[in-house]
């Protein structure tokens, strides 16, 4: 199986901070990673996708780069609405597996 | 909008069953490979397991942990997917997911959840 691992487990930040998660795969999954942000008591929302398609709505301050074994989310100004647990995902092959999960919090 | 809607979760003793069902529309549901994802409480994401489509022979993958304990099926006439788990442990406890997988085999869309509580 193909582990992922991500960093930091939690992230606190304030409004208007550049914030950075990183998702490392176990084994190279080429571009096939996204990303997704879920909010408590909510299903996950997908942001990304290809390791760096922002899905259609997401807003452009979140990208993605990496490719291989190292992905980092950027979102480029925090905004209040930010808040919640981002979690990466693979698809490169069976079983699909997701990362622990990073919390956000703003300060 | 693409809507899921989950439904079927409650309270069931260890060592029974469930059925889970998910109703798709606003979608060509028959087009899409389908997903189930749980989450116990407080944790993460577990992928179940997936079907593919009509072209795809229906076919099937599960997560090893499962594997042997779950049914994944669907039902193109009635836009449904269905999770079947059998010999359900308390660790079976968790919100059931089902979700739409896109062309780039990525999660697109969810439905809210369903909660399954596994207790004596």
């Amino acid at each position: 199986d193909i582990q992922l691992t991500q960093s930091p487990s939690t992230l606190s930040a304030s409004v208007g901070d550049r914030v950075f998660i990183t998702c490392r795969a176990s084994q190279t999954i080429n571009s096939c990673l996204a990303w997704y942000q879920q909010k408590t008591g909510k299903a996950p929302k997908l942001l990304i996708y290809k390791a760096s398609t922002l899905e259609s709505g997401v807003p452009s301050r979140f990208s993605g780069s990496g490719s291989g074994t190292e992905f980092t989310l950027t979102i480029s100004s925090l905004q209040p609405d930010d808040f919640g647990t981002y979690y990466c995902q693979q698809c490169k092959s069976y079983p699909i597996t997701f990362g622990p999960g990073t919390r956000l919090e703003i300060k | 909008e693409v809507q899921l809607v989950e439904s079927g979760g409650g309270l069931v003793q260890p060592g029974g069953s469930l059925r889970l069902s998910c109703t798709a529309s606003r979608f060509t549901f028959s087009d899409h490979y389908m997903d189930w994802v749980r989450q116990t409480p407080g944790k993460g994401l577990e992928w179940v397991g997936r079907i593919r489509k009509k072209t795809n022979s229906y076919t099937t993958e599960y997560a090893a942990s499962l594997k042997g304990r779950v049914t994944i099926s669907r039902d193109d006439s009635q836009n449904s997917l269905y999770l079947e788990v059998n010999s359900l442990q308390t660790e079976d406890t968790a919100v059931y997911y089902c979700a739409r997988v896109s062309n780039d085999y990525v999660l697109d869309y969810w439905g809210q959840g369903t909660l399954v509580t596994v207790s004596a």
